[in-house]
Order: C-alpha cells, then sequence, then structure tokens
C-alpha cells in the first residue's frame, strides 16, 4: 500500500503565476483534505472533497480551488500567487465519514513564490 | 472548535519516558483528544486518540484527567526517532477538518 502520494515534492513559483499540487489518497479511501503549513506553524484546513464536490472549506480566499476526480485523487489549485502563499502543502485521505483519527497525510508539497 | 495549549518545547533524553502535556480547558462533552505528531520533512501522523478512558497502544499511552481539560500522551521509552512536532487536537466530529495548534517540539538527546 503506497500510502497517500503527493506530486511534486518540491517547486517555485513567481509572485502572479497559477500552479497545481496533485494528490493520490491511501487506498480505499475516498475523502481528501487539504492543508497549508506555514514554516513554524501548524497545518490548517484549507478543504476538503468527496465524491468529486468541496464538502467542508477553511478561512482561504477563492484564490484557492480544487477538484476531485472519479479515481478520488485529487489537485489543489492557487491562482495569481502571493508570496504569502509559501508553504508546505499537504494533502491528508480518509473513508468517508471518518472521524479525526483516521486521516492519513502525505509528505506534502513545498512551494516557494518569489 | 474548542482549544489546546500546549509548550512549545520539551527535552528528553533517549530512553526515558516523556509526558507530553495539552490542556483543553473549554473540552465539549463529545470531543474526542486526538494526538499527531510531525517528524521533520513528513506529513502529520496519528499517534493516539480518546474520549473519556486511558488509552493505550504500539505507540503511546493517553491519560485523560478525570474532568477531560486536559491529557498527558506518554511515550514509554524515547528514542531519536520520537523527535518530533506532537500536536494534541479536539474533535468534534469534524470528518476531516482538524484545527492544529502550533504543537510541542520534543527534542530526544542521546
Amino acid at each position: 500500500d503506497a500510502g497517500v502520494t503527493q506530486s511534486p515534492t518540491h517547486l517555485i513559483k513567481t509572485r502572479g503565476q497559477q500552479v497545481t499540487l496533485r494528490c493520490s489518497p491511501k487506498s480505499g479511501h475516498d475523502t481528501v483534505s487539504w492543508y497549508q503549513q506555514a514554516l513554524g506553524q501548524g497545518p490548517q484546513f484549507i478543504f476538503q472533497y468527496y465524491e468529486e464536490e468541496e464538502r467542508q472549506r477553511g478561512n482561504f480566499p477563492d484564490r484557492f480551488s480544487g477538484h476531485q476526480f472519479p479515481n478520488y485523487s485529487s489537485e489543489l489549485n492557487v491562482n495569481a500567487l502571493l508570496l504569502g502563499d509559501s508553504a508546505l502543502y499537504l494533502c491528508a485521505s480518509s473513508p468517508q465519514g471518518a472521524l479525526g483519527y483516521e486521516q492519513y497525510f502525505g509528505p506534502g508539497t513545498r512551494l516557494t513564490v518569489t | 472548535d474548542a482549544k489546546t495549549t500546549q509548550p512549545n518545547s520539551m527535552e528528553s533524553n533517549e530512553e526515558e519516558p516523556v509526558h507530553l502535556p495539552c490542556n483543553h480547558s473549554t473540552i465539549s462533552g463529545t470531543d474526542y483528544i486526538h494526538w499527531y505528531r510531525q517528524l521533520p520533512s513528513q506529513g502529520p501522523e496519528y499517534v493516539i486518540h480518546g474520549l473519556t478512558s486511558n488509552v493505550n497502544n504500539r505507540m503511546a499511552s493517553l491519560a485523560i484527567a478525570e474532568d477531560r481539560k486536559s491529557s498527558t500522551l506518554i511515550l514509554h521509552r524515547a528514542t531519536l526517532r520520537d523527535a518530533a512536532v506532537y500536536y494534541c487536537i479536539l474533535d468534534g466530529g469534524s470528518q476531516g477538518n482538524l484545527i492544529f495548534g502550533k504543537g510541542t517540539k520534543l527534542s530526544v538527546k542521546p
């Protein structure tokens, strides 16, 4: 079992550009959540996808959008990048209706905006 | 969601027990107490969770105060691989929307 995988591992973008991050959930999981982790801080919830729809959303602007595919994999898109978007972006997967302890996190994508 | 309070950092010696405290004075009756840890350059990983009773698993033990306003994560014999940031999280059934604080950075000395 490969667990949660994310790609790419690192990337560097310029302010104003757009970025797409990808996540494949753990086998058997159908729900994907995305988190942003700034340096020295705990992860912050961005949104969650289930059945190809956004089910919950944290306090993030519309520049952050996502998508879930029929195979449960997911993408996180960020438009009009700001320097403050530099962070580690984490994907977590879980079975539908799972409680907090059933979240499995990927290793993250480190995004640097210059 | 209710908040938790943890020390910013703690130190331990290898092979000694470690007690990581967490205060959650505004916990509600349906909130589970979860502990996750984040090793360097990795995503968070689940450690243990409980509701009212003390819990044990292969990684750690969780001691929950009788009034549930505090809890303690116990690593029975710290190893160098246990050096990580430990997060105490309350979850009232959010189905995935975990609210992380800054956690406690545990350093383990050989």
